[in-house]
């Protein structure tokens, strides 16, 4: 149980294009889903976290524009990368926190691989 | 806010020998303090939490001790293995808010 799927697992794109992510758990709700960027050898950064029906809280430097974040149902939540730059190259990935949890784990996406030429 | 350390940044050890890794958190509403195992090109995975009613809990080969006056809790591996080598991080959520330590890359030396 507890599977969170990742969508696309690679994606390339060009400048200047928008290029979405999706994160759904399978078998589980989720009222929060955090979205972590991950550069090589380095740490999950927490971009934002994503609660359902409302608006993402995104954390400090990170633009709330740049990185759209939806989270329209309990099994699913989308991150937005706008107008991509290379800069945004980077591996992200999301997690999920079941909404009946008796334990903190967090449920991990396999990551998205984004590649901005 | 928040501020998770972890140390250090690598370890290197010989088979069989104990890896200890340790972090350090500033919220003292934290109360859950896991840790998190990555494979390269997989996604993290939890391998033990501690809350903060004990102070210490053990599952075969890995424990984890937790010092919540002095906010720190470790990482405790003994006799390594090759597979254990990975990037390991830990976290001291507070309530819905899930920052990670910077990572500790242990390498397994056979």
């Amino acid at each position: 149980g507890a599977v969170v799927s990742q969508h696309p697992s690679r994606v390339i794109c060009k400048s200047g294009t928008s290029v979405k992510i999706e994160c759904r758990s399978l078998d589980f709700q989720a009222t929060t889903m955090f979205w972590y960027r991950q550069f090589p050898k380095q740490s999950l950064m927490l971009m934002a976290t994503s609660n359902e029906g409302s608006k993402a809280t995104y954390e400090q430097g990170v633009e709330k524009d740049k990185f759209l974040i939806n989270h329209a149902s309990l099994t699913l939540s989308t991150l937005t990368v706008t107008s991509a730059h290379p800069e945004d190259s980077s591996f992200y990935i999301c997690s999920a926190w079941p909404l009946f949890a008796n334990t903190g784990e967090l449920f991990f996406g396999e990551g998205s691989r984004l590649t901005v030429l | 806010g928040e501020n998770v350390e972890q140390h250090p940044s690598t370890l290197s050890v010989q088979e069989g020998d104990s890896a200890v890794i340790k972090c350090t958190y500033s919220d003292s509403a934290s109360n859950y303090f896991p840790w998190y195992k990555q494979e390269l090109g997989k996604r993290p995975q939890l391998i033990i939490d501690i809350r903060s009613n004990v102070g210490e809990k053990k599952d075969q080969r890995i424990a984890v001790t937790l010092n919540k006056t002095a906010k720190h809790f470790s990482l405790h591996i003994t006799e390594t293995q090759p597979e254990d080598s990975a990037v390991y991080f830990c976290a001291a959520p507070p309530a819905y808010k899930y920052i990670f330590g910077t990572g500790t890359r242990l390498k397994v030396l056979a």
